[in-house]
């Protein structure tokens, strides 16, 4: 079964520390990988997702495929980082599988 | 563009009653996912409609249906509700497949008392 597990419930930082938010996922074939955040009051929204290979806000995730990895990673964190952040992966029949979410509580 | 809209925001309900929920997706968007959030479970695939049709189901019961119109605007029902019902909802558009972006509504509260 397709499975994305995001093991922090919580994860505290202080202001300029560096942040990985970690993500595992088990799925039989090559998965399509997302990060989604939702920041206090607002929609859940994309942040960033494995096939563009690019950086948001800082944030950057590899999709290691040998230890079925997504971990999201920020060199320094800042304030307005504190949200929840859900990975997430295509299944079959075209539905989004999510993990249970990290909170980021970044520490001034 | 304007976002992807549900209505209402809010919701109560009482037990066995039943209940329609509203998703008007982005427009030119042909996709349309619901789901399910709450504390203990988390974000749970409802269903997927594309063009009118179901293309995908979740493992929830009969009692959750849903149906898309010819302008994409999507409907949620949910009969004979239970208090385990009570969730946020929420509401995915994306152009074609979830492999694009999907935008999200901002949900709505159902309470089941």
């Amino acid at each position: 079964a397709q499975r994305v597990t995001q093991p922090e419930k919580l994860l505290s930082v202080f202001k300029g520390a560096p942040v990985e938010l970690k993500c595992n996922y088990s799925y039989s074939g090559s998965p399509e990988l997302f990060w989604y955040v939702q920041y206090s009051r607002q929609r859940l929204q994309l942040l960033l997702r494995h096939i563009s290979r690019e950086s948001i806000k800082g944030f950057t995730a590899d999709l290691n495929k040998g230890e079925t990895s997504f971990h999201l990673k920020k060199p320094f964190a800042q304030e307005e980082d504190s949200a929840m952040y859900y990975c997430a992966l295509v299944s079959y029949g075209n539905k989004l599988v999510f993990g249970a979410g990290t909170i980021l509580r970044v520490k001034s | 563009k304007a976002g992807v809209t549900q209505t209402p925001r809010y919701l109560i309900k009482t037990r066995g009653q039943q209940v329609t929920l509203s998703c008007s997706p982005i427009s030119g968007h042909r996709s349309v996912s619901w789901y399910q959030q709450t504390p203990g479970q988390g974000l749970q695939f409802l269903f997927e409609y594309f063009s009118e049709t179901q293309r995908n189901k979740g493992n929830f019961p009969g009692r959750f249906s849903g149906r898309q119109f010819s302008n994409s605007r999507s409907e949620m029902n949910v009969s004979t509700l239970e208090l385990g019902d009570s969730a946020l909802y929420l509401c995915a558009s994306s152009l074609d497949a979830m492999n694009t972006e999907a935008f999200f509504g901002q949900g709505t509260r159902l309470t089941v008392v």
